[in-house]
């Protein structure tokens, strides 16, 4: 699976866009970028995942570069609840099921009041 | 749907004592996820199955542990002896297992934290 670098840590203001940026230069064609976080206390939360177009749901945005080596999950209007850790995965997608995520370090995500 | 339940949510132990924790995944769900959390080590996937079957059981530490699913709506990770290092968060998360949307979106148990005395 392709390596994935994120920021040990960040701050953002109660109210603004949080934007958490990922990089995973050597991401294969068919691998594709979840991103889930973890409340403290709480078991890992899905999020969103895309393997080259933007996608939005009810909870995030996530833009993926062009050539696809790096990405950016987007909180629009982030509240003191998503303060967490946020993992961003890259994986394959098969066609055989299943098969196991590996969650690095993350980022550490604080809004502050 | 009351999603993944783990059991027990915290169990206290002493060294050498058997620990049985247990999940029941989502219904529906065709794979089911082992992790363990510290903070040294963070989040790592001890073992997955797929349609009650282990897939790969590489992550777990030694043989000490073990894991079965007799269903397809219960699994247990059994310890035995238990130590020490030992103590951690044990989630269980499930899957659907099919396609793009459902092989790698898992959905976790609130985890069971066990310390091992």
């Amino acid at each position: 699976d392709a390596k994935t670098t994120q920021p040990t840590s960040m701050d953002c203001a109660e109210g603004r866009a949080a934007n958490l940026p990922c990089n995973h230069s050597t991401i294969s064609g068919n691998e594709y970028v979840y991103w889930y976080r973890q409340i403290h206390s709480q078991g890992p939360q899905y999020i969103i995942h895309g393997l080259k177009n933007n996608e939005t749901n009810e909870m995030a945005s996530l833009i993926i570069t062009e050539d696809r080596k790096s990405s950016t999950l987007i909180l629009p209007h982030a509240t003191l609840r998503d303060t967490a850790v946020y993992y961003c995965i890259v994986r394959p997608y098969s066609g055989g099921g299943a098969d196991g995520l590996t969650f690095g370090k993350g980022t550490h995500l604080i809004i502050q009041p | 749907d009351a999603g993944v339940i783990q059991s027990p949510r915290h169990e206290v132990t002493e060294m050498g004592q058997e620990v049985t924790l247990r999940c029941k995944p989502i219904s529906g769900h065709n794979s089911l996820f082992w992790y363990r959390q510290t903070m040294m080590r963070g989040l790592e996937l001890l073992i997955y199955f797929n349609n009650n079957v282990p897939i790969d059981d590489s992550g777990m530490p030694e043989d000490r542990f073990s894991a079965k699913m007799p269903n397809a709506s219960f699994s247990t990770l059994k310890i035995q002896p238990s130590e020490p290092r030992d103590s951690a968060v044990y989630f269980c998360a499930s899957s659907t297992g099919q396609g793009v949307s459902g092989a790698n979106v898992l959905t976790f148990g609130a985890g069971s934290r066990l310390t091992v005395l």
